[in-house]
């Protein structure tokens, strides 16, 4: 079955790391992503990881895929005000279609 | 460009009224999705459409009916809604096999 889970809230300073972690069940995913939403806003797509690497980097953006214990993870160093928003973990499954299927969300709130 | 048009950005209609939500997108994507967002939660996926022929409908009920006129251009009509249909609709496209998807900025929808 298809299930995307993350925790639902995380708070820290500005200039310091975040880690926002992700779980999914689907072996079979080919694609994980990492998307972001402001309030009232669509959705960014920040980054993706095809599920046979386990590392991506993009500037400020580390993904870490552990695909042993289906864990994903998604670090963004120096951390901004401009970083709070809600950030969606996502899998697609193999298959022409990006069908996404999102975990809950977890609301970044950094403060000075 | 990587832009997915949506309009109108906010929509208040009543139960009797029958609208149309509208998405663009010129990157030359022949994979086009319209997904539903409620308050506090993730994203789901109502229709998938790939070269203008619907491919996936996740069961969603008649009261929508998507249109896909031609390859840059994603219709969501409206008739007879609910109070519980008042979400943020999302349209977004992909090229297929590609895993990049983009979504638009949404339209807020009030049903009174």
């Amino acid at each position: 079955g298809e299930d995307v889970e993350q925790s639902l809230f995380l708070s820290v300073r500005e200039g310091d790391s975040s880690v926002i972690n992700c779980t999914y069940t689907d072996s079979s995913s080919t694609y994980l992503y990492w998307y972001k939403q402001e309030p009232g806003a669509g959705l960014q797509l920040l980054t993706y990881i095809f599920s046979n690497m386990d590392m991506k980097q993009d500037q400020r953006l580390t993904v870490l895929l552990n695909k042993k214990d289906k864990h994903l993870s998604l670090r963004i160093a120096d951390t901004q005000t401009g970083d709070s928003a809600i950030y969606f973990c996502a899998e697609s499954m193999r298959g022409g279609y990006n069908k996404l299927i999102f975990g809950a969300g977890t609301r970044l709130a950094v403060h000075p | 460009d990587t832009e997915v048009t949506q309009t109108p950005k906010h929509l208040v209609m009543g139960m009797t009224n029958k609208k149309s939500l509208k998405c663009e997108q010129h990157m030359g994507h022949r994979a086009m999705y319209w997904y539903k967002q409620k308050a506090k939660k993730p994203p789901e996926l109502m229709f998938v459409y790939s070269y203008e022929k619907l491919s996936i409908n996740e069961s969603v009920p008649s009261r929508f009916s998507p249109e896909c006129p031609n390859s840059s251009l994603l219709n969501l009509h409206l008739h007879a809604l609910q109070p519980e249909d008042s979400a943020l609709y999302l349209c977004a496209s992909s090229q297929r096999a590609n895993p990049e998807a983009f979504f638009g900025q949404g339209t807020r929808l009030t049903v009174v």
